[in-house]
């Protein structure tokens, strides 16, 4: 069983802050890390799928960044809005020619005004 | 993005009874589904590989016969459960990916089942 964990498991900033957290994930078999938001009420969506060592994307204010060889990677928000309110999911992809990802138990942010 | 819908979003059933979930995908077509259960305040877990035209793949540990999967057309995957029994309370969620994509998911928007 692959272990993909996420901290914290929740966590309150004040509108304007920003934030990060961390998604750690087998180090050896590595294919791909994905990033989802998942907002109440509605589907997971994709924010990132970085595959790379050293991988940094960014997508408006958020941005995230990816060490395969120790295992971990890091979702940032950068002066967070209320509207960044959500789950963030991380998902570790162990294998080409499958979809078998295996996924944290998410990050729940919540921004207060 | 690709849409992926799914129905219905909450279901009370007796126990006893079968429910059956839809899981389409509005735009695009996928040969490939999968199914996700999660319950609370746990992960996303992995139920089944749903293949247009053939069976399914079940993981370890998730039972064919009560969990079943049809994926009869390339936008139309379902998972009934049957003879459903309080401890298959959960939330259902479905998902696909585009072929030759990164491997990017696209989700529906998942369904609660309570059984009384």
């Amino acid at each position: 069983i692959l272990n993909v964990e996420q901290s914290p498991q929740s966590l309150h900033v004040q509108e304007g802050d920003s934030t990060n957290f961390t998604c750690s994930f087998p180090s050896s078999n590595f294919y791909a890390l994905h990033w989802y938001r998942w907002e109440t009420a509605k589907s997971p969506e994709a924010l990132f799928v970085m595959t790379l060592n050293g991988d940094e994307k960014k997508k408006g204010r958020i941005s995230a960044t990816l060490n395969t060889k120790e295992g971990y990677s890091y979702l940032y928000i950068k002066g967070s809005q209320p509207e960044d309110s959500a789950t963030y999911l991380c998902a570790f992809w162990g294998g080409a020619g499958s979809y078998q990802l295996t996924f944290g138990k998410g990050t729940k942010l919540s921004v207060i005004p | 993005g690709a849409v992926v819908s799914q129905h219905p979003s909450w279901v009370i059933c007796k126990s006893g009874t079968s429910v059956k979930i839809e899981c389409r995908s509005l735009d695009f077509q996928a040969t490939t589904m999968f199914w996700y259960r999660q319950f609370p305040k746990q992960s996303l877990m992995l139920m089944a590989t749903s293949n247009e035209g053939s069976k399914a793949t079940y993981e370890q540990g998730v039972e064919k016969d009560k969990f079943l999967i049809n994926h009869a057309s390339l936008t139309l995957s379902t998972l009934t459960v049957t003879s459903a029994h309080p401890e298959d309370s959960s939330f259902y969620i479905c998902s696909a990916g585009l072929a030759g994509n990164t491997g990017e998911l696209f989700f529906g928007e998942g369904s609660r089942l309570t059984v009384l």
